[in-house]
């Protein structure tokens, strides 16, 4: 089955710089790459995604970009502010599956100060 | 709009006892449903997942089961609580058909066995 790693597990940055956090996996038929976001104490939600047939995909401040021959994708935050602190979770979806069945990474614990 | 339920927020049961965690969605029809675990520091884990009435398929061999009695409702139980099923559970739905890419999560249910 799939393998989703990510690094680092906890990120500490100022505020205004940029954060990277960085994904491998392992099935090269995955086709889907989400990243979510959880708040302390809530739950988690997409932040942004991209799919295997393109390179990268940026929405405002945060972006993505996806390595398919390297097998590994990575969330670019920039311009970080404090309520950008959060841990977050890359995950991968299997080829030809039709449902969520999504494998998760560890998480990312991010924390942007003042 | 599309709203998901679960409860109760909390639980705290001792080794032994029986455990049930129910979550319905409402303002969509026959959902594909999922419940993941989160244990503390860890990433997300499928636990189950249901593609309709009555079809469960599990992901991981555990002390939990899971049942799917109308479209909209998702029960997760366990007969005997182990003290590692501690956790934060979330259930989550995503839409029937070709998976566009979001799941969409609970609010979640702190789960602590003593």
């Amino acid at each position: 089955g799939e393998n989703v790693e990510q690094h680092p597990s906890t990120l500490s940055v100022q505020e205004g710089d940029s954060a990277v956090i960085k994904c491998t996996y392992s099935d090269s038929a995955s086709n889907y790459f989400p990243w979510y976001k959880q708040e302390l104490g809530k739950r988690p939600q997409l932040i942004i995604d991209i799919r295997s047939n393109v390179g990268e995909k940026k929405d405002q401040r945060i972006a993505v970009t996806l390595n398919k021959t390297a097998k590994h994708f990575s969330l670019h935050i920039t311009e970080t502010q404090p309520e950008d602190s959060a841990v977050y979770f890359c995950a991968a979806l299997a080829g030809g599956t039709s449902y969520g069945k999504l494998t998760f990474g560890q998480g990312t614990i991010l924390t942007v100060h003042p | 709009s599309q709203t998901i339920h679960q409860w109760p927020a909390t639980l705290v049961q001792p080794v032994g006892s029986p455990l049930s965690l129910e979550c319905t969605v409402e303002g969509t029809s026959n959902p594909n449903l999922y419940w993941y675990r989160q244990a503390a520091g860890r990433g997300l884990q499928l636990l189950f997942y249901s593609v309709g009435i009555g079809q469960i398929s599990s992901e991981v061999p555990q002390n939990l089961s899971a049942s799917r009695p109308q479209d909209r409702q998702f029960i997760l139980s366990s007969k005997k609580l182990l003290l590692s099923d501690s956790g934060f559970y979330l259930c989550a739905w995503s839409v029937k058909g070709s998976f566009t890419g979001e799941l969409f999560f609970g609010e979640g249910s702190r789960l602590t066995v003593l």
